[in-house]
């Protein structure tokens, strides 16, 4: 059974970085099958994907066309985790934030457990 | 912000059957596979229907998916007070290059 676990400041300010670390159990982050993806939801943009990080014989990741700008997906082997940062952020980033597993390609099967983060002075 | 069109709310009442469906495009639900995800009051999305109408273990069979062309349904079958909650459709935009979700549809039981 796959488990995330997300961690990571819930309050922002403005033109900030938002970090947050998501741990995996019951997998590893440099599984040759699956990819770790970033989604955020809010009410004036709903469930929105931000970018995902996966191993195929190296490191690769994908970044929405809206966010690419302002964000990092990384990785941590001897962790077995992955991290988002957003920087520049806006109260407009305010969101519910998730970190995800996916597989066969674009099967979203595991969530983390959402971290509502603000952002405000 | 969202890519696929979901209607608002849908309702029924215990035993009843209820339908959701999900509206894209041809460079997503026309030529990928469809998810569906079942949010709970203040939880994450649970992956409920993948690959159009497959269930993962555990998801009882009264929910089913189908996919026709552009659109794809989500179906509640013996409606229960238990599966009042917020239904997301989900796919891959190749157009985007990245993962899509519907508007999202709550389901009342009435």
């Amino acid at each position: 059974q796959v488990q995330l676990q997300q961690s990571g400041p819930r309050l922002v300010k403005p033109s900030q970085t938002l970090s947050l670390t998501c741990a995996i159990s019951g997998d590893t982050v440099s599984s040759d099958s699956a990819a770790w993806n970033w989604i955020r939801q809010s009410p004036s943009r709903g469930l929105e994907w931000l970018g995902k990080t996966y191993y195929r014989s190296k490191w690769f990741t994908d970044y929405a066309i809206s966010v690419r700008s302002r964000i990092t997906i990384n990785s941590d082997t001897s962790k077995n985790q992955f991290s988002l940062h957003v920087n520049s952020v806006t109260p407009e980033d305010t969101a519910v934030f998730y970190c995800a597993r996916s597989v066969a390609g674009t099967r979203i099967d595991y969530w983390g457990q959402g971290t509502l983060v603000t952002v405000s002075s | 912000q969202s890519v696929l069109t979901q209607p608002p709310s849908a309702s029924g009442t215990p035993g009843q059957r209820v339908t959701i469906s999900c509206s894209g495009s041809s460079s997503n639900i026309g030529s990928n596979y469809v998810y569906w995800y079942q949010q709970l009051p203040g939880t994450a999305p649970k992956l409920l229907i993948y690959n159009n109408n497959l269930r993962p273990s555990g998801v009882p069979d009264r929910f089913s998916g189908s996919k026709s062309g552009t659109s794809a349904s989500l179906a509640i079958s013996g409606l229960q007070s238990g599966d009042e909650a917020d239904y997301y459709c989900g796919t891959w935009d190749d157009s985007l290059s990245g993962h899509v979700f519907g508007t999202g549809t709550k389901v009342t039981v009435l």
